[in-house]
């Protein structure tokens, strides 16, 4: 059972370059989310979804696209990077309905030069 | 904007010693959770407490709520070298629909 698996581990990025952070659950969790960690800011709420086909933004969307075809993946897309977008991601899954815990991925660490 | 933050920003105790984190949250919650991060690794799921819960045990971990101070404290008896980490409370969005955490706390134990 891999849980939350998140790639690639590591990425830099030129300025205005897209790209897409891939994350996958194996775990037939509904609730699936991204976070940005920045040092001192704990971890910020991107973008999150309920279930396949529904998603809605958190505290920081500007810049990043989402999408939930199927209930094992939700990628975030960077539409055009920018140096404010280098940061440490995380993906996240819960199980459906409130009050369980979540489980994260490994972390993907972004670099925009 | 972020629901949860904890206190102190920092801590470092000796090996064997309590350490005791607080949290404090702006708006109505249904369960607060604590999470545990090692250095750059993704968070690990602690323990967690319902709003109609006023404490509650696992292990070496105490976690108190108390929703009128809306207010949480994570306690962690007889600290090893191994607690070493950054410990962040989260609750739900209003909505209900997604985790929100706070800054954390950084625990360093040392032997």
């Amino acid at each position: 059972n891999a849980g939350v698996t998140q790639t690639p581990k590591f990425q830099v990025l030129k300025t205005g370059q897209s790209m897409t952070l891939q994350c996958a659950q194996d775990m037939n969790h509904e609730y699936m989310s991204w976070y940005r960690q920045d040092p001192g800011m704990g971890l910020r709420l991107i973008h999150y979804s309920v279930g396949a086909g529904i998603t809605d933004q958190g505290e920081v969307p500007n810049g990043y696209n989402v999408s939930r075809s199927t209930t094992e993946d939700f990628p975030l897309r960077l539409l055009s990077a920018a140096p404010s977008q280098t940061s440490v991601y995380f993906c996240a899954s819960e199980g459906t309905g409130r009050g369980t815990e979540a489980f994260f991925g490994q972390g993907t660490r972004l670099t925009v030069v | 904007s972020q629901q949860g933050e904890e206190d102190p920003q920092a801590l470092s105790i000796q090996e064997g010693e309590n350490a005791t984190m607080n949290c404090s949250y702006k708006t109505s919650i249904n369960n607060l959770q604590w999470y545990r991060q090692n250095s750059g690794r993704g968070l690990v799921h602690l323990i967690l407490i319902r709003s109609n819960e006023r404490e509650k045990h696992s292990g070496r971990l105490r976690v108190t709520l108390d929703t009128s101070k809306k207010s949480s404290s994570l306690l962690i008896t007889a600290s090893r070298a191994a607690d070493t980490a950054s410990y962040f409370c989260a609750t739900d969005d209003q909505a209900g629909t997604a985790l929100i955490f706070g800054k954390g706390t950084t625990l360093s134990v040392s032997s």
